[in-house]
């Protein structure tokens, strides 16, 4: 199984371009999450979703959009993309979101410029 | 409000030696912790975890330790190798909420 994919890996935006962070998972879970992770800080929750259809803002949700139209898929959408939003982007899922753990993509990291 | 806290940034240890890894929480309602490990240009992959009504959890090499009355837990590597250099993130859930805190990381060093 290939388990959470992102696409692209690198990607160098100018101030106020507009992109979308791939995601895609092929083990059938439900819960989906987008974190980011500035240098020398923890993740933090962009937004989430339980299950095809519904999504919900997390702990730094300004500037990002979701979607979640398939249980497989789970795009990033940046607007006007600023230089704040230069980070790591991880996408996660879990079957249940509590007691297996998430699985983690292996991260895009996006340059604001 | 840092909920999840890694008051250490980097951990040096000798190969063979214990590596001990702390972390401590403000949130009384956390009830499942978490540690995960993380490599340079990868994403975070689930080491161990303990629920709230277990004090102890061992995985091989791998124990983490939860004190509640403290709000503190702690992971223990032992014997360390130098394959365990990463670093490495504690996190916690609340239980019926899905979502997971995570606090800063720790890198691991560990020399050989």
């Amino acid at each position: 199984n290939a388990g959470v994919t992102q696409t692209p890996k690198f990607r160098i935006l100018k101030i106020g371009q507009s992109m979308t962070l791939q995601c895609t998972q092929d083990m059938n879970h439900n819960y989906m999450y987008w974190y980011r992770q500035d240098p020398g800080m923890g993740l933090k929750l962009i937004y989430y979703s339980v299950g095809a259809g519904i999504t919900d803002k997390g702990e730094v949700p300004n500037g990002y959009n979701v979607s979640r139209s398939t249980t497989e898929d789970f795009p990033l959408r940046l607007e006007l993309a600023a230089p704040s939003q230069t980070s790591v982007y991880f996408c996660a899922s879990s079957w249940d979101g509590h007691s297996y753990g998430y699985t983690f993509g292996s991260g895009t990291r996006l340059t604001v410029v | 409000d840092q909920q999840v806290k890694q008051n250490s940034p980097s951990l040096s240890v000798q190969e063979g030696r214990i590596s001990i890894l702390n972390c401590d929480y403000t949130n009384s309602m956390f009830d499942y912790f978490l540690w995960y490990k993380k490599y340079p240009a990868e994403g975070p992959t689930f080491l161990i975890s303990i629920s709230s009504i277990k004090d102890k959890n061992e995985d091989g090499r791998f124990t983490v330790f939860l004190n509640k009355s403290a709000k503190h837990l702690s992971l223990h590597i032992v014997p360390s190798q130098p394959g365990d250099s990463a670093v490495y993130f504690c996190a916690a859930n609340p239980g019926a909420n899905s979502k997971l805190t995570f606090g800063k990381g720790i890198t691991l060093s560990v020399r050989p």
